[in-house]
């Protein structure tokens, strides 16, 4: 079964719009760990950012920003004022405890699509 | 963050023949080291897990003879696509897991392979 779902599968916006792409994840485990991940065209994935399970803080990093909810098991990304360079494919993914520490189950990715 | 670099970024090979992909930590020694392949418009699919002096992991349903894994030291993996045919073809990323964070995983640029 699907753990991680990227509802959105391709999103356009105009640059200096904001755009936020959705996560919602399952799992059992009280302990776990959430990311996101750039892939721009070139294909090399970039960390953006990993949140454990415990720390629900909103986080704000330049443009960028994540809202953790445990309560609907969302991490949700935010691009503010997007520049075309923001364009890329956005993955998600979800690492738990109770699987082989480390391993990575990826959500099916969102498209990003900014003009000019 | 940490590099991990992996050649080559891309191979054509004959069908039958083998081919071999290599997965260097450049400023890290990676214990751990994960391969995934992506097809197009997809998302990652994990096929194993690389730990150093020990055999891979395959996950299910990738075959370990067809996929050879190798992590001969802390700093490289190998992947060999032995006998590939043209269903082989495909985007194949590596990445390390950074030692004291094991769920950050640094990706390489990832290798495209087409198999004639």
């Amino acid at each position: 079964a699907q753990k991680v779902t990227q509802a959105q599968t391709e999103i356009s916006v105009v640059e200096k719009e904001d755009v936020t792409l959705d996560c919602v994840y399952e799992t059992r485990d009280t302990t776990y760990y959430l990311f996101w991940y750039k892939q721009p065209p070139s294909g090399e994935l970039v960390f953006l950012i990993r949140r454990n399970s415990f720390d629900e803080q909103n986080e704000i990093s330049g443009r960028y920003s994540w809202n953790f909810q445990k309560s609907t098991s969302s991490f949700n990304f935010t691009i503010t004022a997007s520049q075309v360079v923001d364009s890329a494919v956005y993955f998600c993914a979800l690492s738990e405890a109770g699987d082989s520490w480390g391993k990575l189950q990826f959500g099916a990715g969102t498209q990003v699509v900014v003009t000019p | 963050g940490a590099v991990v670099s992996q050649h080559p970024s891309r191979v054509i090979c004959k069908s039958g023949t083998s081919v071999k992909i290599e997965c260097r930590s450049l400023d890290f020694q990676a214990t751990t080291m994960f391969w995934y392949r992506q097809f197009p418009k997809q998302s990652l699919m994990l096929m194993a897990t690389s730990n150093e002096g020990s055999k891979a992991t395959y996950e299910q349903g990738v075959e370990k003879d067809k996929f050879l894994i190798n992590h001969a030291s802390l700093t490289l993996s190998t992947l060999t696509v032995t006998s590939a045919h043209p269903e082989d073809s495909s985007f194949y990323i590596c990445s390390a897991a950074v030692p004291g964070a094991k769920n950050i995983q640094y990706f390489g640029a990832g290798t495209r392979l087409s198999v004639l």
